[in-house]
């Protein structure tokens, strides 16, 4: 079906520490995924994407993982910060007519100082 | 380079009246997007227009939804009549490309 799942709704790191959020997607015709920043009162800010040609893409302390055999998607973050804290989603894409993103429920990292 | 704006930012309403949302994109996205975000969930897509035309709106409730984008630029979402379980953030979203959507601040209601 089309459902983008994550494997856990809260996540707390250290400052400093490297922080890892994993994804689960269920449609293998999914082609595109994308990675969400959602700060509190604020719409979804785009952080990274990722074509299933690829199996790795990185950005400013980000880095995306992706997994196709398992359907597998990591979004890794490196020294994170406090102003990291936010709820991250990963959508996937597909073209079923549309090409409409699909989200999942969303992981809240919280970074401790 | 603006983002996607939309109004109002809050709404309160009690059920059964009706409610309008504006959105205007990211000047040159072709495309644009309504979501309906539930507390604590992800963003679940209502309808998606490509320049004034309707691409995908089997999501939308279309009983008590509407939605239109005259001209192909901005865009509003209404509801009517409003029930307690549309109390959501509605957000509005844009793309060029139609793959990777930026959003904007989106508009919290609640309904009473």
């Amino acid at each position: 079906g089309e459902s983008v799942g994550l494997h856990l709704p809260t996540l707390s790191v250290q400052e400093g520490d490297n922080s890892i959020i994993n994804c689960a997607y269920s449609n293998s015709a999914s082609d595109y995924f994308i990675w969400y920043k959602q700060e509190s009162g604020k719409g979804p800010q785009f952080i990274i994407d990722i074509r299933s040609n690829m199996d790795k893409r990185q950005g400013q302390r980000v880095t995306v993982l992706l997994n196709k055999t398992v359907k597998h998607l990591s979004l890794q973050i490196a020294a994170t910060q406090p102003g990291d804290s936010a709820v991250y989603f990963c959508a996937e894409n597909f073209q079923g007519g549309s090409e409409k993103l699909v989200f999942g429920k969303g992981t809240k990292l919280t970074v401790n100082p | 380079e603006a983002g996607v704006a939309q109004s109002p930012r809050y709404k309160i309403i009690e059920k059964r009246q009706s409610v309008a949302f504006w959105c205007n994109p990211i000047s040159g996205h072709a495309t644009l997007y309504w979501y309906q975000q539930i507390l604590g969930q992800g963003p679940k897509l209502l309808i998606q227009f490509q320049n004034n035309g309707v691409v995908d709106d089997s999501q939308l409730p279309k009983d008590r939804f509407s939605a239109e984008r005259l001209k192909g630029v901005d865009s509003t979402l209404k509801i009517q009549p409003a029930k307690l379980e549309d109390s959501a953030v509605y957000l509005c979203a844009s793309s060029p490309t139609g793959r990777t959507e930026f959003f904007g601040p989106g508009t919290r209601l609640t309904v009473l």
